[in-house]
């Protein structure tokens, strides 16, 4: 059955530095997102891209998180100058239409 | 603002039983709504979604909802020990061009052998 997948599982990073979750979507889903979830709380949404371009995002997304799909297979976020609040669970997620998104196993982030 | 409310739990129920879950969200705009799984550390797993009023049966989950309450609920028939997990319930708004699934805190069930 295919599946998203993600890499890497677990990131430690220090404070500043730059940090880049990859993902590869189930190969013919056209939506894809990311969600967080910090420990203990709920999964939030952050962004979602379709057609080669953001097509929603929340108050999360600032100017610090950025998506990118380099090539026709990865899903890729960034986060430019990561702060000790970015720590969390990363899901991508990704959907062949509006309905059923699939998650990915997560990347866990640790800003120290 | 779009809210998804759940029970935090813990819900416990023993082996056998049937667990029910509940869900009230805010937004009358919501469309559809999802109950996924998730085990302690892992991912949501996508257990069903329903968009129409009534009931949508899927092997021991049945899903409910009701847009006039603004509930949506979750049965567990045949409990089993596997099933202890946290169930996340979640809506997507109808807005053209959103796809964002808004979540709750989820509820922590717990099956008894």
């Amino acid at each position: 059955e295919p599946e998203v997948t993600q890499t890497p599982s677990h990131q430690v990073t220090q404070m500043g530095q730059e940090v880049i979750l990859r993902c590869v979507p189930i190969s013919n889903h056209l939506y894809f997102y990311w969600y967080r979830q910090i420990l203990g709380q709920k999964v939030e949404f952050l962004v979602s891209f379709y057609n080669n371009e953001i097509s929603e995002k929340s108050e999360i997304f600032d100017d610090q998180f950025s998506v990118e799909r380099p090539d026709g297979s990865n899903f890729t976020l960034k986060i430019r100058s990561t702060k000790l609040e970015d720590s969390a669970m990363y899901f991508c997620a990704s959907s062949e239409g509006k309905e059923t998104q699939y998650f990915g196993p997560g990347t866990r982030l640790l800003v120290l | 603002q779009k809210e998804v409310e759940q029970n935090s739990g813990p819900l416990s129920v023993p082996e056998g039983a049937i667990a029910s879950l509940n869900c009230t969200y805010s937004d009358r705009g919501s469309q559809s709504f999802f109950w996924y799984r998730q085990y302690s550390g892992k991912s949501p797993e996508l257990i069903m979604f329903i968009y129409s009023n009534g009931d949508k049966e899927d092997g021991r989950f049945t899903a409910q909802l009701n847009k006039a309450s603004q509930y949506v609920s979750l049965l567990i028939r045949d409990s089993q020990p596997s099933d202890s997990a946290t169930y996340l319930c979640a809506s997507r708004y109808s807005g053209a061009g959103s796809y964002q699934l808004t979540f709750g805190k989820g509820t922590k069930l717990s099956v008894i052998p």
